[in-house]
Order: structure tokens, then sequence, then C-alpha cells
């Protein structure tokens, strides 16, 4: 599986964006890239994924470097429920397993 | 809305007891999962399936057992509970996806205490 590295932790004041970086210098060509987040006390949720291009949805964008080998969760305006661990996943093709690592603990700011 | 549920939410049981933890869903996946997750730490997968009759260990070895008669439905058992098997359980399913692009669903979890 490939690997993913992102930060331990990071803050920010509500209602402004939030940028959650993700390296994955080990992915494969037909890889996706996946970003669920996980609420205290609940199971993880599904937040948006990509293979190649930016993607945007209703929760976030991600915006997926050229060379694949990074990628940014946008939260366009944090709010207080948007505080949560976030885990930025790399899928495999052929598999359909996820391979959680710890996560981004994101902290926001009243 | 995920339509995946598990019970019981919470559990708190002696050791040397056996205990079920079902999960359920209502989506037609044909892929099933088992992880378990200590708190503040990350999770790691202990079952998969991926139809009936299909399972698999995961990453995180496990003496807990899974089983897939019904599609719709994946129990965990522990044949004899201890307190090293303290923790929460989390159920997912996800539907066949094209190149690993299918998501997945989590249930609310079952918090197990083992005393």
């Amino acid at each position: 599986d490939a690997k993913t590295t992102q930060p331990n932790s990071m803050e920010s004041n509500e209602e402004e964006p939030v940028h959650l970086p993700c390296n994955h210098s080990t992915i494969s060509g037909t890889d996706y890239i996946h970003w669920y987040r996980q609420l205290p006390s609940q199971g993880p949720e599904y937040v948006i994924h990509g293979l190649t291009s930016n993607v945007n949805n209703r929760m976030a964008s991600l915006a997926i470097a050229e060379d694949r080998k990074s990628s940014t969760l946008i939260l366009h305006r944090a709010t207080l429920r948007d505080a949560a661990v976030y885990y930025c996943i790399i899928r495999e093709t052929s598999g359909s397993r996820l391979t959680f690592g710890e996560g981004t603990q994101l902290t926001v700011n009243p | 809305e995920a339509d995946i549920y598990q019970t019981p939410r919470y559990l708190v049981i002696g050791t040397g007891k056996k205990i079920t933890l079902e999960c359920s869903q209502t989506m037609g996946h044909d892929k099933m999962y088992w992880y378990q997750q200590d708190p503040g730490m990350e999770l790691h997968l202990i079952h998969y399936s991926y139809g009936v009759n299909s399972t698999e260990k995961g990453d995180l070895s496990s003496e807990s057992t899974v089983s897939r008669i019904r599609t719709e439905h994946f129990p965990l058992t522990l044949e004899s509970a201890r307190p090293s098997h303290t923790s929460q359980y989390l159920c997912a399913s996800s539907a066949t996806g094209i190149f690993g692009s299918g998501e997945l669903f989590f249930g609310e979890g079952s918090r197990l205490t083992v005393l």
C-alpha cells in the first residue's frame, strides 16, 4: 500500500479556509486518493476522493498535484463542526481495502 | 445517509464470555470490513469480506472470527473475551467501485469493555 504523510495536528479559526496537506510519493498511476474524517465518538465518514483532476463536492475540495505525489484537502469555511481527525488514504486499483494512518487532528477555534 | 448499523453500541462483559458484535447494511454492498480502534489511535483492519462465504484476515492479527452467510450481515465473534479485547470495533461496507473508487460507509461503532 502507498504510504501517506500528514501533519499530526492543525488549527484554524472559524469561517476561515483550511488547507490540509498530504504527501503520497509512492502512489501508483491508477491509485485513488481518498479523504475521510472522524468526528469524536463516531465512525469515519467519507469526504472526497480523486484520481488526477481537482474535485469539488458539497463538503470540500481536493487539489491534486500534477505529479500526484501530494494532495490538499480544502475546507472553504471551517466551522466548529469540522473539528475532527482527517485521514488521507491511497486506495489501490486492485484492492478494496483502505489502510488508515494517524491522520491530522483539526482544531477549529471560535 | 449511510444505512449500516451496529449493535450493541456499548457492551461491558466479564472475562471469558462469548460475544457477538452485529453489523448489518441495507445498501446491497458486496464488500464489508471490520476495523479495530483504541481511543486516540488509528484504525486497524482486522477482517474483510468481498461477498457471501468470503472472509479474509486483515492487517492486524485478531482473535475474533467473522462470518458472511448473507450479503447484508457480517457479525464478529469473540469466543472468550479478555481485557486485551477492550476497544472500539467499527464495521464498514462498500460497493464495488471502478478501480478502487468506491467509498466506505461506516457504522457508529461498538465499544467493548472486558473486565
